[in-house]
């Protein structure tokens, strides 16, 4: 089948660290995309991964494995601004397929 | 630059109705793709359109229908319309020929309900 999963809510601390995994099962596999989504408003791009590893870009961090079909978002310092949903995203040859989105609450 | 502009922001329909929702991308940019997001399904893939010619389409009745001109500009259009098509519809640019490995810059969205 074609799945991404990722958990639907997660509650974390201003300042801690938080890690947002995300699952996908799909054919025709391009890349993995991360948005954030503010209630109420746009996805806005965080990171896009094609290969193994680890890509960082200040407080956020994105991983991904191709072979195990697996990513994680890692959020660092994390400040209030940040409480919003994140949403993993597939690239695939002809589509792309997200997944529900995790709601991210940081509290203080 | 000007982001992506959707209109209109709002549209209340009734059933058996017809929608056309208009998206204008980021100056230069020649992808279009078109997004339903609601609460159950979260975001699906609509459409793609790169210099006025669909590339992509997803898993959407042939009610859903869409086009795009030589400006770059997109229009999306939904006949007949039913209860279920009450959602947020985004329409989202990038600057390259393939919106499915570049960054897409999402407009604020059409909220469309549907009585």
């Amino acid at each position: 089948g074609q799945n991404i999963d990722q958990p639907t809510e997660m509650t974390a601390t201003e300042g801690a660290i938080v890690q947002i995994n995300c699952t996908y099962q799909t054919s025709g596999f391009n890349g993995l995309f991360w948005y954030q989504q503010h209630a109420g408003e746009a996805p806005t791009f965080l990171s896009y991964n094609v290969l193994d590893g680890l890509e960082e870009k200040g407080r956020f961090s994105s991983f991904l494995s191709r072979s195990k079909g697996y990513s994680y978002l890692l959020l660092k310092e994390l400040q209030m601004k940040d409480s919003a949903s994140y949403l993993c995203a597939v690239s695939r040859y002809n589509d792309m397929r997200f997944g529900a989105g995790t709601r991210l609450t940081v509290k203080p | 630059k000007a982001g992506v502009t959707q209109t209109p922001r709002y549209l209340i329909k009734t059933r058996g109705q017809q929608v056309t929702l208009s998206c204008s991308p980021i100056s230069g940019h020649r992808s279009v793709s078109w997004y339903q997001q609601t609460p159950g399904q979260g975001l699906q893939f609509l459409f793609e359109y790169f210099s006025e010619t669909q590339r992509n389409k997803g898993n959407f009745p042939g009610r859903f229908s869409g086009r795009q001109f030589s400006n770059s500009r997109s229009e999306m259009n939904v006949s007949t319309l039913e209860l279920g098509d009450s959602a947020l519809y985004l329409c989202a640019s990038s600057s390259g020929a393939d919106a499915r490995s570049d960054t897409q810059y999402f407009g604020p969205g059409t909220r469309l309900t549907v009585l």
